[in-house]
């Protein structure tokens, strides 16, 4: 059982279209990041956020964090091919350590 | 760029054989960590540093060992290599150097398969 339930798995859609990738547990951290990843690379770090309900914005992406600090979710508006990748939230429970969702693989269709 | 680089990039080893993973970092930084990474299970901790010769357990640990003599080098050891070893491999540092996350810079990593 994962600690942290990544939705959907998978997502394919068209160029323009909006998205909503969520990330939940019954845990509490007390942060939590979204990577995304590319084949063949590791992830990168998009965004951290700390405080609850705590809402980040990065282009056309947005990030925000639970009020109780459980949940996750990233909101991607008008899609480019670009977009297309694994993205990934990690939760920080004790000191350094993360652990990581299974991931939603996003394909966006031109 | 934090510097840090995976070696090697691919390997191909037979059962029963060891294995030792690479990760080099340039700037310093204390703590290191390796994942595998694996279809339906995201990344999974196996083994991590806050130090030179000072490691823990990740959540997926058996099968492995670490070393980290110098602050710059993580290596990571499969002392008998298994076909359930065939992952890919990847080492990770944390970003500042306080004690709470605010996210890693991962390697590019290295893709393992056990025949």
């Amino acid at each position: 059982t994962q600690l942290l339930e990544q939705s959907p798995q998978f997502l394919s859609i068209q160029e323009g279209e909006n998205l909503t990738v969520y990330c939940n547990s019954s845990s509490v951290f007390s942060s939590l990041q979204w990577y995304r990843q590319e084949p063949g690379e590791g992830p990168v770090l998009l965004v951290t956020v700390v405080t609850g309900g705590e809402v980040k914005k990065l282009k056309r992406l947005t990030f925000q964090f639970g009020d109780a600090r459980k949940d996750s979710s990233l909101h991607i508006t008008a899609a480019q091919p670009g977009d297309t990748g694994l993205y990934l939230c990690a939760g920080a429970r004790y000191g350094n350590k993360l652990v990581f969702g299974a991931g939603t693989i996003l394909r966006v269709k031109s | 760029d934090a510097g840090i680089t995976q070696s090697p990039r691919h390997k191909v080893t037979e059962t029963g054989t060891p294995v030792t993973l690479r990760c080099h970092q340039t700037e310093n930084h204390r703590y290191m960590y390796w994942y595998r990474q694996d279809p339906g299970h995201g990344l999974r901790l196996i083994h991590y540093s806050y130090g030179v010769k000072d490691t823990d357990k990740g959540e997926v640990s058996d099968g492995y060992s670490v070393s980290r003599s110098k602050t710059e080098d993580f290596l990571l050891t499969l002392e008998s290599a298994t076909s359930s070893q065939t992952s890919v491999y990847f080492c990770a540092i944390t970003l500042g150097q306080g004690a709470r996350s605010y996210g890693y810079t991962f390697g590019s990593g290295t893709r393992l398969t056990v025949v």
